[in-house]
């Protein structure tokens, strides 16, 4: 079946500092992949997405590249502030089931 | 616009006791999820309702959870009899139906915080 892979948090980091959470993903064809955020108190909402292989989707600084051939979907951003600090969830939805499976979400905390 | 919201936001019971827990969805959007979040490990899927009809109920853990969609509109999750394993987080999340494209953006509530003792 389809699975989400994260790596494990919590990451710490200092403002400024460059940031990369891993993902990658097992499942059959071509599914969509996705990051969502939840900060502290608020639900999840979508941060991402990238829909084929290759498409980099990116948004607030942050972005992340659908790898085909590494099963990858890395989030990235530069430059992190104290406001990023939040739980950030991989996940991916196949062709004909919305249904989003998800990873087990990377906590981040930035430092001032 | 009002977004998704969920009550209670935390519920504490004793094992073997009943808790309903409420999503009400953006109006206007026919899919609704369940989705459950156990001990900071991954976001499990539980169903989904299109309007009041079950489309996918392969997440729901056993025969101790019912999901109803009266009406088409707001969502009630119940657990009876709760057990230790049933704490965790559970969320609500919505969407409208992009007539078989495959977006995949849910919006979420906040959650709901079930502690079985």
């Amino acid at each position: 079946g389809n699975s989400v892979t994260q790596m494990e948090g919590p990451v710490t980091l200092s403002e400024e500092a460059f940031l990369t959470i891993n993902c990658t993903y097992t499942a059959t064809g071509y599914p969509s992949l996705f990051w969502y955020v939840q900060y502290p108190g608020e639900g999840l909402q979508l941060l991402l997405k990238a829909t084929k292989a290759d498409d980099k989707g990116s948004n607030k600084g942050f972005e992340a590249t659908y790898r085909k051939e590494t099963t990858s979907f890395h989030l990235e951003k530069g430059s992190v502030q104290v406001s990023d600090s939040a739980v950030y969830f991989c996940a991916l939805s196949h062709a004909g089931r919305r249904a989003l499976t998800f990873g087990s979400g990377t906590r981040l905390q930035v430092q001032p | 616009e009002a977004g998704v919201t969920q009550f209670p936001s935390h519920s504490v019971i004793e094992k073997g006791q009943t808790v309903t827990l409420r999503c009400d969805p953006i109006s206007g959007h026919d899919n609704l999820y369940w989705y459950r979040r156990v001990m900071g490990k991954e976001i499990k899927f539980l169903l989904h309702f299109v309007k009041e009809s079950k489309q996918d109920e392969s997440g729901m853990p056993n025969n101790r959870f019912l999901a109803e969609r009266t009406g088409g509109t707001y969502s009630t999750l119940k657990v009876q009899p709760a057990e230790l394993e049933d704490s965790g987080v559970y969320f609500c999340a919505s969407s409208q139906d992009p007539g078989g494209s495959n977006t995949g953006e849910l919006f979420f509530g906040e959650g709901s915080r079930l502690t079985v003792l």
